[in-house]
């Protein structure tokens, strides 16, 4: 079984509209860690945003937030405003438990904004 | 400037040529790890290594050495590279504090196997 299962293979959205990228995550263990990752065109893997089992709050970075629902196991990427530079690759992955050796990864999800 | 660099960032090879793609980190991280990118399948974990001498197997081991001799390098060896073995490879490192937070890429090698 799929440990990150991000099931939007590819989407388009219109510029300066919101955007919400799925990811729903499967473990156990009552801590672990989620993350977004960008991937533009030129292939580099650039962190975006972080979200622990036991934080209070969900995360945000300036235009990114995570849309953190626990019991759903769920951790939405959500871009506000969203730009043309937003195009590219985006990956969500999971720390599973306190381990830090294994950083697991969803397949991606390709954004296209449109202007 | 921190950072984790790899060599070569693009490489053509034939089968059976044995190869190492370099990773190095300036950062003083504990944890390195290397991860291969494929169409519709997303990163997937070839080895890992929590500190120096310590190496563990990912995901996707078969094909591949590595070995963690200084805590700055972690390169991967393709002993025997084949077809399958085509390719985006990243590296990948953290400080590992206990409860990782942030992996830190590098820019990534694109490796072609004839």
């Amino acid at each position: 079984a799929q440990k990150i299962t991000q099931t939007q293979p590819g989407m388009f959205v219109q510029e300066k509209e919101a955007v919400t990228l799925d990811c729903t995550y499967d473990t156990s263990d009552p801590s672990y860690g989620l993350f977004w990752y960008k991937q533009p065109s030129s292939g580099e893997m650039i962190f975006l945003i972080y979200q622990g089992s036991y934080d209070q709050q969900n995360a945000t970075e300036g235009r990114y937030s995570l849309n953190f629902q626990k019991a759903r196991k769920s951790a939405n990427l959500v871009i506000s405003a969203s730009q043309l530079g937003d195009s590219a690759m985006y990956f969500c992955a999971m720390r599973e438990g306190n381990r830090d050796d294994k950083i697991i990864f969803g397949k991606g999800t390709r954004l296209h904004i449109l202007p | 400037e921190a950072q984790v660099t790899q060599n070569p960032r693009y490489l053509i090879t034939v089968t059976g040529k044995k190869l190492t793609v370099t990773c190095s980190q300036n950062m003083n991280h504990e944890y390195m790890s290397w991860y291969r990118q494929d169409p519709g399948l997303g990163l997937r974990q070839i080895y890992y290594s929590m500190n120096v001498e310590v190496t563990d197997k990912g995901d996707v081991p078969e094909g591949y050495k590595v070995s963690r001799k200084e805590k700055r390098n972690f390169p991967l060896i393709l002993e025997s590279p084949s077809p399958n073995q085509t390719s985006l490879y990243f590296c990948a490192s953290s400080l590992s504090t206990g409860v990782l937070r942030e992996l830190f890429f590098g820019e990534g090698s694109r490796l072609t196997v004839l």
